[in-house]
């Protein structure tokens, strides 16, 4: 029932480089800025990125954002073992007047 | 930093309606600034927006949640308060009480969520 598409699953050993999609149309993505949640089991997600591509004050270097048309990307630059986690972009959508979430990407550290 | 504490019954029974309130404290609760969301995942699955309440009291609503869901502002308590009426099974979920940057959209801060069942 979700909006933006992911994928299911991403992974890397520590140190690599690690990209999650998120696709959506030109009601969300097309028109409005991408956002980012990060999400540990058991707990809330916590705001990772936002406007595409800024950190707010306390995220590591190491998460980027970027947008292109109506698709967006995460990338996690020197995977480590704590950056295991579900991951989900977001958008506002015109049509809903709301914040529409991705399906979530699960990352493991291999 | 604002903090949001969500409550709610814990168990509901089917046909009945579900009442979550959340406490905001350490931020204001009026400001254009930013907007409130009730956020809701259902056990292993993803993040669902049931609705939305602006500044000026504007609400929007998931549409297909649209007949049953109703959020409000309780000012004198500091509260966000959402009512869910005729639940099913299918509105088990752990529901998060957020907030937004008006305009950029970003859920800059969650509360720790609150498990709710639908069960007779």
């Amino acid at each position: 029932q979700s909006v933006l598409t992911q994928p299911p699953s991403a992974s890397g050993t520590p140190g690599q480089r690690v990209t999650i999609s998120c696709s959506g149309s030109s009601s969300n993505i097309g028109t409005n800025t991408v956002n980012w949640y990060q999400q540990f089991p058991g707990t809330a997600p916590k705001f990772l990125i936002y406007s595409n591509n800024q950190r707010p004050s306390g995220v590591p270097g190491r998460f980027s954002g970027s947008r292109s048309g109506t698709s967006a990307s995460l990338a996690i630059s020197g995977l480590q073992s704590e950056d295991e986690a579900d991951y989900y972009c977001a958008s506002w959508d015109d049509s809903l007047n709301g914040p529409v979430f991705g399906t979530g990407t699960k990352v493991t550290v291999l | 930093q604002v903090q949001l504490q969500e409550s709610g019954p814990g168990l509901v029974k089917p046909s009945e309606t579900l009442s979550l309130t959340c406490t905001v404290a350490g931020g204001p609760i009026n400001s254009a600034a930013y907007y409130w969301a009730w956020i809701r995942q259902p056990p292993g699955k993803g993040l669902e927006c049931i609705g939305i309440i602006d500044h000026s009291g504007n609400t929007f609503y998931k549409p297909s949640l649209r007949s049953r869901v109703t959020i409000f502002v309780d000012m004198s308590k500091r509260q966000i308060s959402a009512k869910l009426s005729s639940v099913t099974a299918a509105d088990t979920a752990v529901y998060y009480c957020t907030r937004g940057w008006s305009g950029v959209g970003a859920l800059e801060s969650w509360g720790p969520g609150s498990l709710v069942t639908v069960s007779s």
